[in-house]
């Protein structure tokens, strides 16, 4: 079974560009969560889909970025207009939701974004 | 912010067995305790999860102190694939959200 993929694995952008990040969950995982870690900082949530809704996006840090999740297959996390700030890594994770409530996420490898 | 507190660093012979701490002395009642662990370069993986009693599995077990203010990650023999940075993690029963902490980075010694 093919695990969380992400695309592109690496991402160097000017500041003020847009950059859009992609991420293939799990086939049956309803659940898609995005985190980032900044640089020298701890893994942050940022948002949560369940098939195509957003559950909770309570960790979106501003109104630059934008996440979708067309049919609840795939998500894409646009960042519009890249800030300096923006630079770490964004992981991608989905998991189902099984009767014993565990919610095991699986994450992805990552994309790491670079804003200069 | 992050419930827990583990050291930041460990470190431990291979083939031995290891334990990592953790503390989450403000637990409530319907929080589940996870592990996960993240090797260099690669994305978080899960390594185990508990509410009240010890819990096995093929990567590890974990030990959940009587009044859940604690628990120890158990890795019976570590190899040097073991290395990484283990996080322990809160996540409360109705809320999907992981919040990381710093984890402990541990070394295996060959």
């Amino acid at each position: 079974e093919a695990g969380v993929t992400q695309f592109p694995s690496h991402s160097v952008i000017e500041k003020g560009q847009t950059v859009t990040l992609r991420c293939d969950p799990i086939s049956g995982h309803d659940n898609l969560y995005w985190y980032r870690r900044v640089m020298g900082k701890e893994i942050k949530f940022l948002l949560h889909f369940v098939k195509e809704s957003k559950q909770d996006e309570s960790g979106m840090p501003n109104n630059r970025f934008l996440a979708e999740r067309t049919g609840g297959t795939y998500s894409t996390l646009k960042v519009q207009p890249a800030e300096l700030e923006d630079s770490g890594v964004y992981f991608c994770a989905s998991s189902l939701t099984d009767r014993d409530n565990s919610y095991e996420q699986y994450f992805g490898p990552g994309t790491r974004l670079t804003v200069t | 912010d992050a419930k827990t507190t583990q050291p930041n660093s460990m470190e431990s012979n291979e083939e031995e067995p290891v334990h990592l701490p953790c503390n989450h002395s403000t637990i409530s009642g319907t929080d589940y305790i996870h592990w996960y662990r993240q090797l260099p370069s690669q994305g978080p993986e899960y390594v185990i999860h508990g509410l009240t009693s010890n819990v096995n599995n093929r990567m590890a077990s974990l030990a959940i102190a009587e009044d859940r203010k604690s628990s120890t990650l158990i890795l019976h023999r570590a190899t040097l694939r073991d290395a990484a940075v283990y996080y322990c993690i809160l996540r409360e029963d109705s809320n999907y959200q992981l919040i990381w902490g710093a984890g402990t980075k541990l070394i295996i010694k060959p």
